[in-house]
């Protein structure tokens, strides 16, 4: 079973710029989890999705980030414009139920 | 936020002996998990332990937890170098269906 998949892997960006970030989750897993991952801390969540309805975006910074989930499978996480802070690991997670969730590689971003 | 706090946030132990980590965390809780993250990639589940259960095993994992002191332990028996990495401790809110809440984990580093 092919697991979670991101892309792109690294980006490395001016700040200012947009940027966008692709999850494909695991076949048949309804719930998609978005997290951010500073360097020596845990993920912290930004959004949650039930197949294509964001059910929990109380953490996302909606000045400047946004996100979709179409069609209830891929989703995209966009921050326009970038700054500094946003330097992390961005993570994606889907699961079946709100147990065990499955994590991919996630992407790590550097703005320069 | 981050709800988990793990003890100690490093810890150096020779190859076969036992690494204990411990979580603690602040609200009402539906189920406790245990993630692994090596350098530079995603998180990978261990383990999930309910409210209503005690203790788990898997493997050479032993997991505790004692919802009253609101805490929880990992515990890596025989370990390996290849159990270096970070662990990070999860819960999932009482009568909600949200995103998981880390702790900031864990460093475990095994000598060889």
């Amino acid at each position: 079973e092919a697991g979670v998949v991101q892309s792109p892997r690294y980006k490395i960006i001016e700040k200012k710029q947009p940027v966008a970030f692709w999850c494909n989750p695991i076949s048949g897993h309804n719930t998609l989890y978005w997290y951010l991952q500073n360097l020596g801390q845990g993920p912290e969540l930004l959004i949650r999705y039930e197949n294509e309805e964001a059910v929990d975006d109380s953490q996302l910074p909606k000045d400047r980030f946004s996100a979709e989930r179409l069609k209830g499978v891929d989703s995209t996480l966009k921050i326009q414009p970038a700054e500094l802070g946003d330097s992390a690991v961005y993570l994606c997670a889907s699961a079946l139920s709100t147990d065990t969730q499955y994590f991919g590689p996630g992407t790590r971003l550097t703005v320069l | 936020s981050q709800q988990g706090e793990e003890d100690p946030q490093a810890l150096s132990i020779q190859e076969g002996e036992n690494a204990t980590m411990n979580c603690s965390y602040k609200t009402s809780i539906n189920n406790l998990q245990w993630y692994r993250q090596n350098s530079g990639r995603g998180l990978v589940h261990l383990i999930l332990i309910r409210s209503n259960e005690r203790e788990k095993h898997s493997g050479r994992l032993r997991v505790t937890l004692d919802t009253s002191k609101k805490s929880s332990s990992l515990l890596i028996t025989a370990s390996r170098a290849a159990d270096t990495a970070s662990y990070f401790c999860a819960t999932a809110a009482a009568g909600g269906a949200d995103g998981l809440t880390f702790g900031k984990g864990t460093h475990l580093i095994i000598q060889p």
